[in-house]
């Protein structure tokens, strides 16, 4: 049974800081791997995603890799913002079933 | 471009009643997904729609069900409300979900409270 785990559970760092979030999952039998970001009490905003075929994807001050054998991904942030506090959650596509399966997400915060 | 969106964004109900959400996907999408964020219990899958099938469900009892409509919107429901019910429920749309690589867009979400 596939599982998600992503530490740590909360972050707290100072504005300019540059950050690494783990997610780390059992089964090395994925399609893809898809991070997420979730403001309090509201919806998801897709991050990145990358296919099993995939080492990494990047999107401005966010570079996310993905290791299958090991069953790691690392999401790194670039000289972070308050503007980036939220939780990130990371979750795979196991099969054709459609569902994702979801880390509990890392709750991080920058202060100014 | 609209993103996807559900409606109602809170809904108050009594234990027994029966809860209605809607989604409606992103213009293009045929995909919508169910999923449950429950407080502690993170976000678990409940329903796959594509093309107006079902083509996969969650771990669930089968007082949650959907359908979805030729323009592609869905509707949830949930019978028979329990006090664990009480969640955020999110919905998802993809173009062509059979299509493994595509990503899955998030609506805001309908809170659902059971009292």
């Amino acid at each position: 049974k596939q599982e998600v785990t992503q530490i740590p559970a909360a972050l707290s760092v100072p504005e300019g800081e540059n950050l690494v979030l783990n997610c780390s999952f059992t089964d090395s039998a994925i399609y893809n791997l898809q991070w997420f970001r979730q403001d309090p009490g509201k919806g998801l905003t897709s991050l990145l995603l990358i296919q099993s075929s995939q080492r990494e994807q990047t999107s401005g001050r966010l570079n996310a890799s993905l290791d299958k054998s090991s069953g790691r991904s690392t999401l790194y942030i670039a000289a972070s913002q308050p503007g980036d506090s939220a939780t990130y959650l990371c979750a795979v596509r196991p099969d054709q079933g459609g569902k994702l399966i979801f880390g509990q997400g890392t709750e991080l915060s920058v202060k100014p | 471009e609209a993103g996807v969106t559900q409606s109602p964004t809170h809904l108050i109900k009594t234990r027994g009643q029966q809860a209605t959400l809607r989604c409606s996907p992103i213009s293009g999408h045929t995909s919508v997904y169910w999923y449950q964020q429950a407080l502690g219990l993170g976000l678990q899958f409940l329903l796959w729609y594509d093309e107006g099938e079902e083509r996969n469900r969650g771990n669930f009892p089968p007082r949650f069900s959907g359908r979805q409509f030729p323009n592609y919107s869905s509707e949830l429901n949930v019978n028979a409300l329990e006090l664990e019910d009480s969640a955020l429920y999110l919905c998802a749309s993809s173009r062509r979900g059979q299509l493994v690589q595509e990503t899955q867009y998030f609506g805001p979400g309908t809170r659902l409270l059971v009292l």
